[in-house]
């Protein structure tokens, strides 16, 4: 039961447009959803956040969106640039309770920013 | 700044044999995960430890294994390798507050033949 999805597992864009990134989710209890980036043969580094009492979150060129009723979020690269070149995974997790911050994790999306 | 060192960037071992995979924290934190990636099925959690000593099973717990018995220190242990464990380990830690980031290590590709 794949309860974060990322249905798109590549991307291409062109250096200086606008990426746009996909994920769905299906659990209600989440409330809090990140975005990881990942480089080949690295750990994945985090890069921005939101928390479902907000709809926006903005760090500079990355921004990301959540719709709570459709259970979507997005995440917005503007401009696009080829170092941003990697694999982006969403991920969410249910604050409180016995979580203990455990992330469910998408499969991943393949970014390539073209020159 | 937080440092997560994995034992091995790349670890080849054979069917059947016990592997050790170590993580190292240097930042004091309580709660520290171990993840395997594989190519269109994103990070899975295998196991989690919430505080020393303390472990909890994540999604894919079987046929591996994991200690803590000391806070910078968790091991994932792999009691006899088998071929569809060929993947990328990763390990990351987590400071318990109001935000849910996790800091990973560089991971360990581990292949089993």
């Amino acid at each position: 039961d794949q309860q974060v999805k990322q249905n798109s597992p590549s991307l291409s864009v062109q250096e200086g447009r606008i990426s746009i990134l996909n994920c769905d989710y299906t659990n209600s209890m989440f409330d809090y959803f990140l975005w990881y980036k990942k480089y080949p043969a690295e750990g994945p580094t985090f890069l921005i956040s939101i928390s479902s009492i907000k709809d926006k979150n903005e760090d500079g060129r990355f921004t990301v969106f959540l719709n709570k009723s459709a259970k979507h979020l997005s995440l917005h690269i503007v401009p696009s640039q080829p170092g941003d070149s990697a694999v982006y995974f969403c991920a969410a997790s249910a604050l409180g309770g016995t979580s203990y911050g455990k992330l469910t994790f998408g499969q991943g999306t393949i970014l390539t920013v073209h020159p | 700044d937080v440092k997560v060192t994995q034992s091995s960037r790349y670890l080849v071992k054979r069917t059947g044999e016990k592997v050790f995979l170590e993580c190292v924290q240097d930042m004091d934190h309580e709660n520290m995960f171990w993840y395997r990636q594989d190519p269109g099925l994103g990070l899975r959690l295998i196991y989690f430890s919430y505080d020393v000593k303390m472990k909890e099973k994540g999604d894919i717990p079987e046929g591996y294994s994991v200690s803590r018995e000391k806070k910078e220190r968790f091991s994932l242990i792999l009691e006899s390798a088998s071929t569809n464990q060929t993947s990328m380990y990763l390990c990351a830690t987590r400071n318990p507050g109001l935000t849910y980031e996790q800091y990973f290590g560089p991971g360990t590709r581990l292949t089993v033949t």
